[in-house]
């Protein structure tokens, strides 16, 4: 079963402009939430990380905010540059699940 | 440190037969993932090992199946392969606890004609 709902599927966004991928979760004996990167021919990676004792942690350009309250997690990409284009993955590690992941696509 | 290596990196087989994947893990890393990843379903978790020990199932039928040595290697066996297990087979390592960090492996890609 779906222990994590991502969305959306694909997202086109301008250069500069601000990419948001959003990741709905059940189970609330999460306390982990990762992001995952993967570009094609490669296997995904992990992009940032956050635990629920803190609502958001930036790393560079990119951003993992957290709800408790509401279930949810978003990564948010700043100033998107054409080699973010990649597919994003929100992942529940307790129950070794993904999300169905995001097809990013930063135009010129 | 080495990464997570996987072979063979392209695999084409025939309906019906069988195919062993390997996937050799970070130095250090005790648990081992395996994940198949398509199109239209994403990133689907087969199985994971732990000390050459099955710890955690996805729900795959039972002709999927793995086993993990005692240097952390471990491989997986699919058999009566059909159309639909063409896919990316993805081997992730992690230390013990599933709230650590996978290190994905480049995948093996399988095709079945």
């Amino acid at each position: 079963q779906q222990q994590v709902k991502q969305s959306p599927q694909s997202l086109i966004v301008q250069k500069g402009g601000i990419s948001i991928i959003n990741c709905a979760y059940e189970n609330t004996a999460f306390d982990y939430f990762p992001w995952y990167q993967q570009f094609p021919g490669k296997g995904p990676a992990l992009l940032i990380a956050i635990r629920p004792d803190v609502s958001e942690k930036k790393e560079g350009r990119f951003t993992i905010s957290f709800n408790k309250s509401a279930k949810q997690f978003s990564l948010h990409i700043m100033d998107s540059q054409p080699g973010d284009s990649a597919t994003y993955f929100c992942a529940a590690p307790y129950d070794m699940r993904f999300g169905a992941g995001t097809r990013l696509t930063v135009k010129p | 440190k080495a990464g997570v290596t996987q072979t063979p990196r392209y695999l084409i087989k025939t309906r019906g037969q069988q195919v062993t994947l390997s996937c050799s893990p970070i130095s250090g890393h005790r648990s081992v993932s395996w994940y198949q990843q398509t199109p239209g379903q994403g990133l689907q978790f087969l199985f994971e090992y732990f000390s050459e020990t099955q710890r955690n199932k996805g729900n795959f039928p039972g002709r999927f199946s793995g086993r993990q040595f005692s240097n952390s290697r471990s491989e997986m066996n699919v058999s009566t392969l059909e159309l639909g297990d063409s896919a990316l087979y993805l081997c992730a390592s992690s230390l013990p606890g599933g709230l650590n960090e996978q290190f994905f492996g480049p995948g093996t890609r399988l095709t079945v004609l």
